[in-house]
């Protein structure tokens, strides 16, 4: 069974518009991690950010921004004023025990000038 | 994070032979993993490399096919053997710098086609 779902396979926004990538996970642990990793065309995976299953404050850096919601086993991550080195595909990731990764299938960004 | 490279950054072979992927870190880490990425596709666990001892593989991948090593805390292998048209993809390895629930930060990645 998925255990991460990224529904939205891509999207193309405008620069400058704000684009919302929906993840929603499913676990039984009461304890676990989500992460956002971003892979350029270059192909590294960059990370962005990690969250435990005990916050759920929304953090924001920069222009990223990110909604945890236990209630509906959601993480979505919101990029706002989009520029064009934004264009990469983004990945949703779940850490259950023994630190290994459960990845989405990934959402591919692109941002035209 | 630590900085961590790979070599080769890509490969072109011919099926039937076999690659040897390296990955080094600059610092000590506790977990190192690898990962492989089809194209156009997402990453999928292939083993844990544990220091001193055996591979942990993941369901549908075995050490016949994808030996690893792990000699040290910094340094870690993986073989592709015997390689087919379908082992065309990018094949990454990460770390973990703590515990099991620490953060993992990705190598470059190596692609490899496989002709």
């Amino acid at each position: 069974a998925q255990k991460v779902t990224q529904a939205q396979t891509e999207i193309s926004v405008v620069e400058k518009e704000d684009v919302t990538l929906d993840c929603v996970y499913e676990t039984r642990d009461t304890t676990y991690y989500l992460f956002w990793y971003k892979q350029p065309p270059s192909g590294e995976l960059v990370f962005l950010i990690r969250r435990n299953s005990f916050d759920e404050q929304n953090e924001i850096s920069g222009r990223y921004s990110w909604n945890f919601q236990k209630s509906t086993s959601s993480f979505n991550f919101t990029i706002t004023a989009s520029q064009v080195v934004d264009s990469a595909v983004y990945f949703c990731a779940l850490s259950e025990e023994g630190n290994k990764l459960s990845f989405g299938a990934g959402t591919t960004v692109t941002v035209r000038a | 994070s630590a900085v961590i490279s790979q070599k080769p950054s890509r490969d072109i072979c011919q099926r039937g032979t076999s690659l040897t992927i390296q990955c080094q870190v600059d610092s000590q880490v506790t977990m190192m993993f690898w990962y492989r990425q089809q194209p156009g596709q997402s990453l999928t666990l292939i083993a844990t490399a544990n220091q001193g001892s055996e591979a942990t593989y993941e369901s549908g991948f075995v050490i016949d096919k994808f030996p690893i090593s792990r000699p040290n805390l910094t340094f870690s292998t993986l073989t592709v053997s015997n390689m087919s048209p379908e082992d065309s993809s990018i094949y990454l390895c990460s770390v973990g710098m703590g515990g099991s629930t620490d953060t993992q930060y990705f190598g470059p990645g190596t692609r490899l086609t496989v002709l």
